[in-house]
């Protein structure tokens, strides 16, 4: 079955200090996706990256990025020089090919960010 | 793009009552999901539509849950005689095939008095 665990629950940085959110998945399916999504206050879950499992590449997006190791079945996400307007309750999830894609989320981490 | 829309934005009900919402997905998209997201927890699956072909259900979804998307378009999720367990965030996303990232709408809250 597949699972993801997101180990931190909450997580409080100082404006312009980086922070990492971890998360550890379980599949046993060969071709599957992973996510990162944002859920600020307001409500609305934001897409933010897609990695499939045949691409480890790491990936950089502005002050973003994500670290995929399928040799520890982890997918962090860091975020460099923090800012107030990252605050919000990010989740990781995954997909598996075979089970039409459905999202298994984890149960989120709250970050905050102090000014 | 005019992006994921979801209908009502909160919704407040006796207990026993029935309640509908509506999703209307980014127009192209052909494979649409919805998802239940209780407080402090990430979203779960409940039912998933490839056009107008509704080709999973979750254990969530018990016999009071019935949802529907006629003509491979809009979807509605119905719940009769809600309950105080029901209440929670609906959130309905849409992708465009598989390997697509999952859209999200606002979602509709539901509370029960």
């Amino acid at each position: 079955a597949q699972k993801v665990t997101q180990a931190q629950t909450e997580i409080s940085v100082v404006e312009k200090e980086d922070v990492t959110l971890d998360c550890v998945y379980e599949t046993r399916d060969t071709t599957y996706y992973l996510f990162w999504y944002k859920q600020p206050p307001s409500g609305e879950l934001v897409f933010l990256i897609r990695r499939n499992s045949f691409d480890e590449q790491n990936e950089i997006s502005g002050r973003y990025s994500w670290n995929f190791q399928k040799s520890t079945s982890s997918f962090n996400f860091t975020i460099t020089a923090s800012q107030v307007v990252d605050s919000a309750v990010y989740f990781c999830a995954l997909s598996e090919a075979s089970r039409d894609e459905k999202l298994t989320f984890g149960t989120g981490t709250r970050l905050t960010i102090i000014p | 793009d005019t992006g994921v829309s979801q209908n009502p934005r909160h919704k407040i009900t006796k207990r026993g009552q029935n309640v509908t919402f509506r999703c209307d997905p980014i127009s192209e998209h052909n494979r649409l999901y919805w998802y239940r997201q209780t407080l402090g927890q990430g979203p779960e699956f409940l039912t998933y539509f490839q056009n107008e072909a509704q080709l999973e259900k979750s254990r969530l979804l018990s016999d009071r849950f019935s949802a529907e998307r006629p003509k491979g378009s809009f979807s509605t999720l119905e719940i009769q005689r809600t309950e105080q367990g029901d209440s929670a965030m609906y959130l309905c996303a849409s992708s465009l095939y598989q390997g697509r990232p999952q859209h999200f709408g606002d979602g509709t809250r539901l509370s029960i008095l």
